[in-house]
């Protein structure tokens, strides 16, 4: 499985756009980049899913430039309800059956 | 239509003892998968059961054993439990399409502390 590397944490004002960049340098072919978002004591949020280029939806929008080895995690006008752990993940492969592994994630604080 | 849910929602056990975790998949879903969540750590992937049968498992001891049921629920059960047990359990559930596991959705979580 793919390791990832993302920032420990980040701080942000509300209003501001917030992007996160995750290394992936020993993604496979098969590997798609997904994003979680968690809160204290929740379970994990599918934020977002990519394979190549750009995706956006109501959310966010997730970055992949043509090596795919990083992707960018962007947050636009984030408000205080942002402030939670997001989790970039690579995976799964065909031959992986779904294993996901979480890294420490990224904090992300957002103040007034 | 509802998503995944979890139960129950907090427990708490003494050492030694046995638990019993269990969920329900998003509608529509035939897999899931259970990790475990220590406080300050990201999600460690305990196993994966598709079809009933467990299909691939993480690092972790026979103690974690589990079960899938015809209708797709699943449950998680941990024997002789130990204080380093306490943790968020989370179930994920997916659709196996195309030879893999599609995106996979998470439950609230179970709370377990182990005293």
């Amino acid at each position: 499985l793919a390791k990832t590397t993302q920032p420990v944490s980040m701080d942000s004002y509300e209003g501001q756009e917030v992007n996160i960049t995750c290394s992936h340098n020993n993604i496979a072919t098969n590997d798609y980049i997904t994003w979680y978002q968690q809160f204290p004591s929740q379970g994990p949020r599918f934020i977002i899913q990519g394979y190549k280029t750009k995706v956006t939806n109501e959310v966010a929008s997730l970055f992949i430039p043509a090596d795919r080895k990083s992707s960018t995690l962007s947050l636009p006008r984030v408000s205080l309800s942002d402030t939670a752990v997001y989790y970039c993940l690579v995976g799964p492969s065909t031959d992986s059956w779904g294993k996901l592994q979480f890294g420490a994630g990224t904090q992300v604080v957002v103040t007034p | 239509d509802a998503g995944v849910t979890q139960s129950p929602t907090h427990l708490i056990k003494t050492r030694g003892q046995q638990v019993t975790l269990r969920c329900s998949p998003k509608s529509g879903h035939d897999t899931v998968s259970w990790y475990q969540q220590a406080l300050g750590q990201g999600p460690q992937f305990i196993f994966q059961y598709y079809e009933e049968e467990e299909r691939q498992r993480g690092n972790f001891p026979d103690r974690f054993s589990g079960h899938q049921f015809p209708n797709y629920s699943s449950e998680l059960n941990v024997n002789a439990l130990l204080l380093g047990d306490s943790a968020l359990y989370l179930c994920a559930s997916s659709l196996q399409r195309g030879g893999r596991t599609d995106t996979q959705y998470f439950g609230p979580g179970t709370r377990l502390t182990v005293l």
